[in-house]
C-alpha cells in the first residue's frame, strides 16, 4: 500500500526566505506526483504536476523536483511572501486515472 | 467554467438522519472523485467514477455510505444513517481522462453530525 509522508509538519519562516518542503512515497511505481495548496476552510488548488518521466516542473516562484527511484519530491518556494501561508499537500497517482494518495501536509507560515 | 460545484457548503444534522451531498464536475471531465478530510486521517479517497461508472469504492467506510453518478454532470454521496464520526469535510474533484490530468477540487461540504 502506497504511503506518502511530508516533512516538516509545520514551518514558520520570515518573509523573503527561500524554503524547501519535502515529500516521500514508499512505492516508486507512480504515474505522477502533484503538489496542492490548501487555504484554511477552502478546497485544494493544484500547484504543479510532475509526470513520472519528468525530473522537475516550475511555475513562477515554485519549483518541484521528482526523484522517482528514491521515492522523493521537493517543493522549492523562492522569496517567500505572507500570501504563501497555507498548507501544502503532496499526492501521488499510481496509474493513470486512479486515486490520489495524499501526505498529511506541511503547514507553512510566512511572517511579515 | 465555474469549477467543481458542491452543495451544501455546510450541513449540521443529528445522528441518525440521512445526509445527501451533491457535486457538479467541470464540464468535459470524465473522472469524478469523492474524498473525505479529517484531522485524524487527513485526505482519503472514498470512491471514484469514470464515465459515470464506479471504479473503486474500497474507501467507502461502510454500508451507510453510498454514491451515485446518474449522468456526467451530477453525483451524490449519501450517508444513512449518519453518525458523529462522519463529521468531516467532504470534497468532490474531477479531471479529464487525457491531456491535462490535474484533479480540480470543489470547495467542500463541511458536515457536522451531532
Amino acid at each position: 500500500k502506497q504511503e506518502v509522508t511530508q516533512i516538516p509538519a509545520a514551518l514558520s519562516v520570515p518573509e523573503g526566505e527561500n524554503l524547501v518542503l519535502n515529500c516521500s512515497f514508499t512505492d516508486s511505481a507512480i504515474y505522477n506526483l502533484q503538489w496542492f495548496r490548501q487555504d484554511p476552510g477552502k478546497g485544494l488548488t493544484s500547484l504543479l504536476l510532475i509526470q513520472s518521466s519528468q525530473r522537475e516542473q516550475t511555475s513562477g516562484r515554485l519549483n518541484a523536483s521528482l526523484d522517482k527511484s528514491s521515492g522523493r519530491s521537493t517543493l522549492y518556494i523562492a522569496a517567500s511572501q505572507p500570501g504563501d501561508s497555507a498548507t501544502y499537500l503532496c499526492a501521488v497517482e499510481e496509474t493513470s486515472g486512479s486515486r490520489l494518495t495524499f501526505g498529511e501536509g506541511t503547514q507553512l507560515t510566512v511572517n511579515p | 467554467d465555474a469549477g467543481v460545484i458542491q452543495s451544501p457548503r455546510h450541513e449540521v444534522t443529528e445522528m441518525g438522519q440521512e445526509v445527501t451531498l451533491r457535486c457538479k464536475p467541470i464540464s468535459g471531465h470524465d473522472y469524478l472523485f469523492w474524498y473525505r478530510q479529517t484531522m485524524m486521517r487527513g485526505l482519503e479517497l472514498l470512491i471514484y467514477f469514470n464515465n459515470n461508472v464506479p471504479i473503486d469504492d474500497s474507501g467507502m467506510p461502510e454500508d451507510r455510505f453510498s454514491a451515485k453518478m446518474p449522468n456526467a454532470s451530477f453525483s451524490t454521496l449519501k450517508i444513512q444513517p449518519s453518525e458523529p464520526r462522519d463529521s468531516a469535510v467532504y470534497f468532490c474533484a474531477s479531471r479529464r481522462s487525457s491531456g491535462e490530468e490535474t484533479q480540480y477540487f470543489g470547495p467542500g461540504t463541511r458536515l457536522l453530525v451531532l
